[in-house]
């Protein structure tokens, strides 16, 4: 069955700085991999997905995110912090043995500093 | 086009006693989630229905929790009765078909038990 890990339940940083937000997946099969946020007061949104196209997926408001098939990590990068990325950060799985079921990481909320 | 739309968007009721949540997904969006998202977690599925049938309902507590989709569109979440630990925020999402494609978050029924 797959699973999720996000290392650091909060993550601050300045306005201009980078962002990372690290993920860790397990699953027996090719996963498909996602990157949802959800802004205060907000429901989820999608700001990436892998699904075994390019290993470097692109995703709205200048967020990037790598699949490393070696290292099972598919971590959350945007060179330069804005005030307005300020939000929880969720990692997801889908795809594994055991069943078809969407797997949710514990999340990881964003500060930025002015 | 028109999002995914919950209610009632808050709820408190007593312990034992019962409680009903309805969704209404995207038209034309064969998958249909119910997530249960406590404070400080990421959201956990309960259960994905594909149009009418269930695909996976492994996490939902079925001594107490059921849910219906009728006519393979609008969806409803019970609990008979409620627990204190039930408080949570209960999501639906729906999304075209599978399990790589985006899922769309309706704003969540927050749920409160005394």
């Amino acid at each position: 069955a797959q699973s999720v890990t996000q290392l650091g339940s909060h993550v601050s940083v300045s306005e201009g700085a980078l962002v990372l937000l690290r993920c860790n997946y397990s699953s027996s099969v090719p996963p498909y991999l996602f990157w949802y946020v959800q802004y205060p007061n907000q429901g989820l949104q999608l700001l990436l997905k892998y699904t075994s196209a390019a290993t470097l997926v692109k995703g709205i408001n200048g967020f990037e995110a790598e699949f490393k098939k070696s290292e099972t990590s598919f971590h959350l990068t945007k060179p330069s912090a804005h005030m307005s990325d300020a939000a929880e950060y969720f990692c997801a799985v889908s795809r594994g043995t055991g069943g078809f079921k969407t797997i949710f990481g514990a999340g990881t909320r964003l500060f930025v500093k002015a | 086009e028109a999002g995914v739309a919950q209610s009632p968007r808050y709820k408190i009721i007593e312990k034992r006693q019962s409680v009903a949540f309805w969704c209404n997904p995207i038209s034309g969006h064969a998958t249909l989630y119910w997530y249960q998202q406590i404070l400080g977690q990421g959201p956990k599925l309960l259960i994905q229905f594909q149009n009418n049938g269930v695909v996976d309902d492994s996490q939902l507590p079925k001594d107490r929790f059921s849910a219906e989709r009728l006519k393979g569109v609008d969806s409803t979440l019970k609990i008979q009765p409620a627990k204190l630990e039930d408080s949570a925020v209960y999501l639906c999402a729906s999304s075209l078909a599978g399990l790589s494609d985006t899922q769309y978050f309706g704003p969540g029924t927050r749920l409160t038990v005394l």
